[in-house]
């Protein structure tokens, strides 16, 4: 089974409607990040999670919300999708090491179209 | 402003050559770099790291060198393969938030 888990995998809807994107982990990680790719951006970071009472805004918040439910599941919303939130998005978690680094691990991606 | 730069979009390589892949970053206080790779269609996966207080570290066929005085490291893949051709991302630590800052990519094709 996959650590980092992403559901649903893809997802089509229109302009206005609420979506939910959930990411659950089963490697014991504190750490939870959202990003989402875009062609040609690269990876841009939307909301991280510390630990369970901790959540911050990345570079690029506006239009998302987001819930830590628990140390393994991490929820990115969209209260009222539009058409340039299109994008491929991607769940990683981390656990930060001795040396003051934590490597990524991620989940297979949610490819979002908003029409 | 991206602080994080790769350059080439896109790298083609024959099968058994090297392959090497740049990255430039312009802030000095990032102290950690690490490269991931992408296949389509999955998420990116950790590949190797260095830490500024060195100029090299290996695994394998991966080699990432850094030049701090250019602030400029390259990975090498030695020899390429096929099954190597994917998305390579850069990316660095700074700051006592230790957020990760991308680059946006180099797409290597290892030609059979």
């Amino acid at each position: 089974d996959a650590d980092v888990t992403q559901t649903p995998r893809n997802r089509i809807t229109k302009t206005g409607k609420r979506i939910m994107l959930e990411c659950s982990q089963t490697k014991g990680h504190d750490r939870m990040y959202w990003y989402r790719q875009d062609p040609g951006l690269g990876l841009r970071l939307i909301y991280y999670s510390f630990d369970v009472k901790d959540i911050n805004k990345g570079e690029i918040s506006d239009g998302y919300s987001v819930s830590r439910q628990a140390q393994a599941k991490f929820s990115l919303s969209l209260e009222s999708a539009i058409p340039n939130q299109t994008a491929l998005y991607f769940c990683a978690t981390s656990e930060l090491t001795g040396q003051g680094v934590d490597e990524q691990f991620f989940g297979p991606g949610t490819r979002l179209t908003v029409l | 402003d991206q602080q994080v730069k790769q350059n080439s979009p896109s790298l083609s390589v024959q099968e058994g050559r090297i392959s090497i892949l740049n990255c430039d970053y312009t802030n000095s206080m990032f102290d950690y770099f690490l490269w991931y790779k992408k296949y389509p269609a999955e998420g990116p996966t950790f590949l190797i790291s260095i830490s500024s207080i060195k100029d090299k570290n290996e695994d394998g066929r991966f080699t990432v060198f850094l030049n701090k005085s250019a602030k400029h490291l390259s990975l090498h893949i030695v020899p390429s393969q096929p099954g190597d051709s994917a998305v390579y991302f850069c990316a660095a630590y700074a700051g006592n938030n230790r957020k990760l800052i991308w680059g946006l990519g180099t797409s290597l094709a290892v030609n059979p």
